[in-house]
């Protein structure tokens, strides 16, 4: 089935840093998304990228399609930024997520 | 204003007893999902809904049941609850299905089964 791999597992920063995660699928995805999730909180829709790059904010999001993977870069990271970033993948009537990225940035 | 209400918030059950989660949408999307998310797994896709109509099935137990009476409500009955079912579920829409449509997320709803 479906698979969806995120790397690192944890991540820690210091204010001011660049983060970089990254994301791996199994099969061509149709939609490939980013989420925010903060403890215990619901999640938030970041950047929807299928392929190629996409920006927002202090966000940019790159997927290739035919390796299969993509990176969520994050500049100039600030204390709001920790929590954890889920990369999902759609294919056919479902959206896999990974086990996410946790990320701590500190003062 | 939250446009994916979900109820309850938090809920505790007892071993053995059943439970409806509800779920609506106001964002009039033709897609609802259901996921759950516990702290030994990451958010596990259970079902998908378009049109009211059941679109996959990832829940392999039948206790778990998703009831849809109108295009923006897919409620979620589980029956026969056991501790292990203890989790966070995540109601969650779309405009459509496949490329192009963002999923948005509900608050969801804690459930602890003692």
């Amino acid at each position: 089935g479906q698979q969806v791999q995120q790397s690192p597992a944890s991540l820690v920063l210091q204010e001011g840093e660049n983060a970089e995660l990254q994301c791996n699928f199994s099969s061509t995805a149709t939609q490939l998304q980013w989420f925010y999730q903060s403890p215990g909180g619901s999640l938030v829709s970041l950047l929807s990228n299928p392929s190629g790059t996409k920006h927002t904010g202090r966000l940019t999001s790159t997927t290739v399609t035919k390796e299969r993977r993509s990176s969520l870069h994050i500049s100039s990271s600030q204390t709001t930024d920790s929590g954890t970033y889920l990369c999902a993948s759609t294919g056919g009537y479902k959206v896999v997520f990974g086990s996410g990225t946790r990320l701590l940035v500190s003062p | 204003d939250p446009k994916i209400i979900q109820k309850p918030k938090y809920l505790v059950a007892v071993t053995g007893s059943e439970k409806i989660l509800i779920c609506e949408q106001y964002l009039g999307h033709n897609a609802m999902y259901w996921y759950r998310q516990s702290a030994k797994k990451p958010l596990e896709f259970m079902f998908s809904y378009s049109y009211q109509k059941l679109m996959d099935n990832q829940t392999a137990s039948s206790r778990f049941q998703p009831q849809s009476s109108k295009k923006n409500h897919l409620d979620l009955q589980i029956t026969a609850l056991k501790p292990d079912d203890s989790a966070t579920y995540f109601c969650a829409s779309s405009q459509g299905q496949g490329a192009g449509n963002t999923l948005y997320f509900g608050e969801g709803s804690r459930l602890i089964v003692v």
